[in-house]
């Protein structure tokens, strides 16, 4: 089984500034098959990345995913309200299909 | 567009069973593989399942193998989720999810969830 770890596990920042979260995995995704989610409470979560770096309709340019292997990176510049929410990332390579344990994007 | 109605959640005893269904529609039911995804409560996200557009392969998350079991029904748009001895930490939303097709098993949509609670 795959392990995602994502840090940090909270990240306290204001609107307009810039948002780095990190998902790291314990042995390498298969063909970049990772995905990125944001889950606001009371609701189900939104895809926001596929592919490591693909982003899904309707999402942003100012949100963006990078990585590779076992490092992988959601960046999202010049945060908005909509912006502060829990974000998950998944690996799609092998199953079991697991989830990280999440990053909380927290207004300061 | 895209909808996905999980039902049959509710109060269950440890050791009693459960069926959760989900009622799929907006796109074309029998291409594309679906899973189980629950959230215990103030918790993260955990994959519970995956099945096969045509059913022909499913997958288990180790937690819940042997007690668990995905169907569907392509005649029905419908996605099943037997849940038998069950225990406390089995208490969860649960969502059904769609993926891509292929390999592709990340989810562009998801239903609503149906809380299950699992106590005496």
């Amino acid at each position: 089984e795959i392990v995602l770890t994502q840090s940090p596990g909270t990240l306290s920042l204001s609107p307009g500034e810039r948002a780095t979260l990190s998902c790291r995995a314990s042995q390498r995704v298969s063909s970049s098959f990772l995905a990125w989610y944001r889950q606001k409470p009371g609701q189900a979560p939104r895809l926001l990345i596929y592919g490591a770096s693909s982003r899904a309709t309707g999402i942003p340019d100012r949100c963006s995913g990078s990585g590779s292997g076992t490092d992988f990176t959601l960046t999202i510049s010049r945060l908005e309200p909509e912006d502060f929410a829990m974000y998950y990332c998944q690996q799609y390579g092998s199953s079991p299909f697991t989830f990280g344990q999440g990053t909380r994007l927290e207004i300061k | 567009q895209v909808q996905l109605v999980e039902s049959g959640g509710g109060v269950v005893q440890p050791g009693g069973s459960l069926r959760l269904s989900c009622l799929a529609s907006g796109f074309i039911y029998s291409h594309y593989g679906l899973h189980w995804v629950r959230q215990a409560p103030g918790k993260g996200l955990e994959w519970m399942a995956f099945i096969q557009y045509d059913g022909s392969d499913k997958y288990y998350a180790d937690s819940v193998k042997g007690r668990f079991t995905i169907s569907r029904d392509n005649s029905k748009n419908t996605l099943y989720l037997q849940m038998n001895r069950l225990r406390s930490e089995d208490t969860a939303v649960y969502y059904c999810a769609k993926d891509l097709g292929g390999y592709q098993h990340y989810f562009d949509s998801w239903g609503q969830g149906t809380l299950v609670t699992v106590s005496s």
